[in-house]
């Protein structure tokens, strides 16, 4: 079955620096692969997907991500964080279980603080 | 119309009232989806509807009753609930790609449920 680990729980970063969120996944094939983020008491925001080509993929404020098959990992980078980017982190893949049932499996997330 | 609505934002409700929840897109996503989230966790799937028609429902108790009387409109039925039943109820869609596959969703805000 797929599964989805985000090791760290917890990150804290001051304004203005790097942040690097892992993710590592399990999946039999190829995965369709997504970084989701959640304010507080808000639903999710899609921060950037892959599927196929370029394993560096370009999201929405900032964000970037990486696909190495070898590793089984889609970390999130961003290189300067800003204090609006303070929330939770969903690493997801999605997979098809069975006909044309599909659906997403999340990693337990990754709650991100900035400090200013 | 780019987005999935939900409604209401906050309900609140004795474990004896029957209540509904309902998510809307005009998006034209032919896949809609039900989750259940709790605080400090990542979203749990409950209930896929692919063409209106229910696809998933991962063991959900039946005091929850879903419904998609069409292609934009999904709704959560409520009865007897449980005060453990307190939580963020997320809708998604998804668009169907060419091939026929799905792959990333779209949530709404989110309805927060307390049962009293």
């Amino acid at each position: 079955a797929q599964s989805v680990t985000q090791p760290d729980i917890h990150i804290t970063v001051s304004e203005g620096a790097s942040l690097e969120l892992r993710c590592n996944y399990s999946y039999g094939a190829t995965p369709y692969l997504f970084w989701y983020v959640q304010s507080p008491g808000q639903g999710l925001q899609l921060l950037l997907k892959y599927f196929s080509g370029d394993t560096l993929v370009q999201g929405i404020k900032g964000f970037e991500a990486e696909f190495k098959r070898s590793q089984s990992s889609f970390n999130l980078r961003k290189p300067s964080v800003h204090w609006s980017d303070a929330a939770e982190y969903f690493c997801a893949v999605g997979v098809y279980s069975g006909g044309s049932n599909y659906k997403l499996t999340f990693g337990k997330g990754t709650l991100l603080t900035v400090n200013p | 119309d780019t987005e999935v609505t939900q409604t209401p934002k906050h309900l609140v409700m004795g474990m004896t009232n029957k209540k509904s929840l309902k998510c809307e897109q005009h998006m034209g996503h032919r896949a809609m989806y039900w989750y259940k989230q709790k605080a400090k966790k990542p979203p749990e799937l409950m209930f896929v509807y692919s063409y209106e028609k229910l696809s998933i429902n991962e063991s959900v108790p039946s005091r929850f009753s879903p419904e998609c009387p069409n292609s934009s409109l999904l709704n959560l039925h409520l009865h007897a609930l449980q005060p453990e039943d307190s939580a963020l109820y997320l809708c998604a869609s998804s668009p169907r790609l060419a091939g026929g596959v799905y792959n990333e969703q779209f949530f709404g805000p989110g309805t927060r449920l307390t049962v009293l």
